[in-house]
């Protein structure tokens, strides 16, 4: 079935120091690519995502890059804050093909340190 | 405008019960998924559902149920619950047709 994995499953950088999380899928037929950031207790939030027929995106601090070959996607914050430290979840999905499921890798716990 | 709103926020319940939670999408989504979230885990898709229908279905047992009302809003069900359903319940909608899901605070559901 589908799966997602993701690494690392921790990471503590400094602050602006940058941070990468790379995810790599099993469908082939998935095509879009959300990142989620969830806060202790919060729920996760889309801070960015990614369809298939894109190479990259970027927002501010915040990019994904896709390598539909290869099948993996990556995460890069950039001068990274205090306030970035949360538990970040990939996701992939088959959107229009009737299975829009999102599934999920199993988080990346990313520690700031001041 | 109001975002994904869930409750109960928390609940606890022994093994064997019968329990509900409930879910409002965000204003203009139709489509609602629940998910399940064990401690140290990504969310489980369970289902999903459109016009008051069950379009999609995870790897869930028949335990699990749901249905969506006229107004979009939506119910997750649980019967003869077991310890191993201790999670925290999450919904998202969407808008049909578009990919991005926002997610409610969950309920915290605990089985003793």
């Amino acid at each position: 079935g589908e799966n997602v994995e993701q690494h690392p499953s921790t990471l503590s950088v400094q602050e602006g120091d940058s941070a990468v999380i790379k995810c790599t899928y099993s469908d082939s037929a998935s095509n879009y690519f959300p990142w989620y950031k969830q806060e202790l207790g919060k729920r996760p939030q889309l801070i960015i995502d990614i369809r298939s027929n894109v190479g990259e995106k970027k927002d501010q601090r915040i990019a994904v890059t896709l390598n539909k070959t290869a099948k993996h996607f990556s995460l890069h914050i950039t001068e990274t804050q205090p306030e970035d430290s949360a538990v970040y979840f990939c996701a992939a999905s088959r959107f229009g093909g009737g299975s829009e499921k999102l599934v999920f890798g199993k988080g990346t716990k990313l520690t700031v340190n001041p | 405008d109001a975002g994904v709103t869930q409750s109960p926020t928390h609940l606890i319940k022994t093994r064997g019960q019968q329990v509900t939670l409930r879910c409002s999408p965000k204003s203009g989504h139709d489509t609602v998924s629940w998910y399940q979230q064990a401690l140290g885990q990504g969310p489980q898709f369970i289902f999903q559902y459109y016009e008051e229908e069950e379009r999609q279905r995870g790897n869930f047992p028949d335990r699990f149920s749901g249905h969506q009302f006229p107004n979009y809003s939506s119910e997750l069900n649980v019967n003869a619950l077991l310890l191993g359903d201790s999670a925290l319940y999450l919904c998202a909608s969407r808008s049909q047709g578009w990919e991005t899901q926002y997610f409610g605070p969950g309920t915290r559901l605990l089985v003793l």
